[in-house]
């Protein structure tokens, strides 16, 4: 099956700094890239809808300065979580739909990132 | 109207046993339901989708059932080994376009040895 890349697997920050999260679509184009994030033991809550070349759709109640989502190329969408607080600390999983296909039946994940905030 | 109830929220068997996971929803334009298998530190993984227009589907080990009357849906996973140990999300969304997809809340299965 198709592969999403998302990098990096695991980060580690200071409380204030910015981090940049990256989701690849290695071996299809993606018009559209979802960014979601997963507390432990919870479901995934979408945060975000990434559609290449436009500005990213925020879900209720996200901060869109604070979660800065780019969609530079068919390819690749970054999330970069700016000045970051504990609170923000998380899993981040990145989905990515193949534009040749039906949106659901060809929508593939990452395999996530954890963000640790100190 | 947006919601997916799943059900339940842990879930173990032993080796061999038949674990069930059901899902129900309200929004009756929702046209697609997936489920998708979840490892700890892993991105979800799509195991098995079904549409309204039938009532079971079965992939390998893992079998869907619809009842659309009802609005509900549930995982039958047979033979249910410990590598089958994981989350599992069901999911419903509308098909086409940029609709989003609704997840459950998720089940924590284990299968024990």
């Amino acid at each position: 099956g198709a592969v999403v890349s998302q990098h990096p697997s695991w980060v580690i920050c200071k409380s204030g700094t910015s981090v940049k999260i990256e989701c690849r679509s290695l071996d299809f184009q993606a018009t559209t890239m979802f960014w979601y994030r997963q507390f432990p033991k919870q479901s995934l809550m979408l945060m975000a809808t990434s559609n290449e070349g436009s500005k990213a759709t925020y879900e209720q109640g996200v901060e869109k300065d604070k979660f800065l989502i780019n969609h530079a190329s068919l390819t690749l969408s970054t999330l970069t979580v700016t000045s970051a607080h504990p609170e923000d600390s998380s899993f981040y999983i990145c989905s990515a739909r193949d534009m040749a296909g039906d949106f659901n039946e060809k929508l593939f994940f990452g395999s996530g990132t954890q963000l640790s905030v100190l | 109207q947006q919601q997916v109830k799943q059900s339940p929220q842990s879930l173990i068997v032993q080796k061999g046993g038949i674990p069930i996971i059901n899902c129900a929803y309200e929004n009756t334009a929702f046209d697609y339901f997936p489920w998708y298998q979840q490892f700890p530190g892993k991105g979800p993984a799509l195991l098995i989708a079904i549409r309204p227009d039938v009532s079971e589907k079965k992939e390998g080990r893992f079998t869907i059932s619809f009842n659309k009357s009802a609005k509900q849906f549930s995982l039958h996973i047979m033979d249910s080994q410990p590598g089958d140990s994981a989350t599992y999300f069901c999911a419903a969304s509308l098909s086409g376009g940029y609709n989003k997809l609704i997840f459950g809340a998720g089940t924590r299965l284990a299968v024990h040895p």
